[in-house]
């Protein structure tokens, strides 16, 4: 079975600092798919960075980047100079090429402080 | 706007009563979906619809009911709302050719659903 694990339920930074959120994922399948969301207190769902197993390359969307260690099953998201509108609960998410069912991890609940 | 519509927004049930979830994209997508989130435990996936007439269960489908009314609207239906389905729905919806949500995925705004 696939799962997703982000095992910082709660972080907390000060505005202008780096945070990096961990997340690791089991599956036995080699091509597949990996994303981070936001959720924003309006609940709305916004993907933030996806990543392709087949590409060495870590993804980078201005502020937002990853390090993607497809042996170690680790896709960890950093965010650079935080901002307040970064305050959110974040998801790790991963799907198996083909497949229809995106699996997410239990989410990590980040807070930038002014 | 185009994008993923979900209605409603809110809704508090008694045990027993039944009620639909109503979805709709505009983004001519193939594929839709509903997702339940919980407290410390994401987001699962309680059915989906990879085209127009198709159904498949995902993780957590008891308790509920699909009907992928046509291209554009998608609906989930508790038949004896239980309080374990407290929880936020979401609709989701992508372009089906590759079959992967974060892609060309857009999710509806939520549902906030109450069963006392």
């Amino acid at each position: 079975a696939q799962t997703v694990t982000q095992s910082q339920p709660e972080m907390s930074v000060q505005e202008a600092e780096t945070v990096t959120l961990s997340c690791t994922y089991d599956t036995s399948e080699s091509n597949y798919y990996l994303f981070w969301y936001k959720q924003p207190p309006s609940r709305q769902m916004i993907l933030v960075i996806r990543q392709e197993a087949y590409k060495q390359q870590n993804a980078t969307e201005n502020r937002f980047s990853v390090n993607f260690q497809k042996a170690a099953k680790s896709f960890s998201l950093k965010i650079s100079d935080s901002q307040l509108g970064d305050t959110a609960m974040y998801f790790c998410a991963f799907i198996i090429q083909g497949a229809q069912k995106l699996v997410f991890g239990q989410g990590t609940r980040l807070t930038i402080n002014p | 706007n185009a994008g993923v519509t979900q209605t409603p927004k809110f809704q508090v049930l008694k045990t027993g009563q039944s009620m639909t979830l109503q979805c709709a994209q505009d983004m001519n997508h193939n594929s839709m979906y509903w997702y339940r989130q919980d407290p410390g435990m994401g987001l699962r996936l309680i059915y989906y619809s990879a085209s127009e007439g198709t159904t498949d269960k995902g993780e957590v489908p008891n308790g509920y009911n699909v009907s992928r009314l046509n291209k554009r609207e998608f609906s989930l239906r508790l038949e004896s709302a239980a309080p374990s389905q407290t929880s936020v729905y979401f609709c989701a919806s992508s372009e089906a050719r590759q079959g992967v949500l974060g892609l060309r995925g857009f999710f509806g705004s939520g549902t906030q659903l109450s069963v006392l």
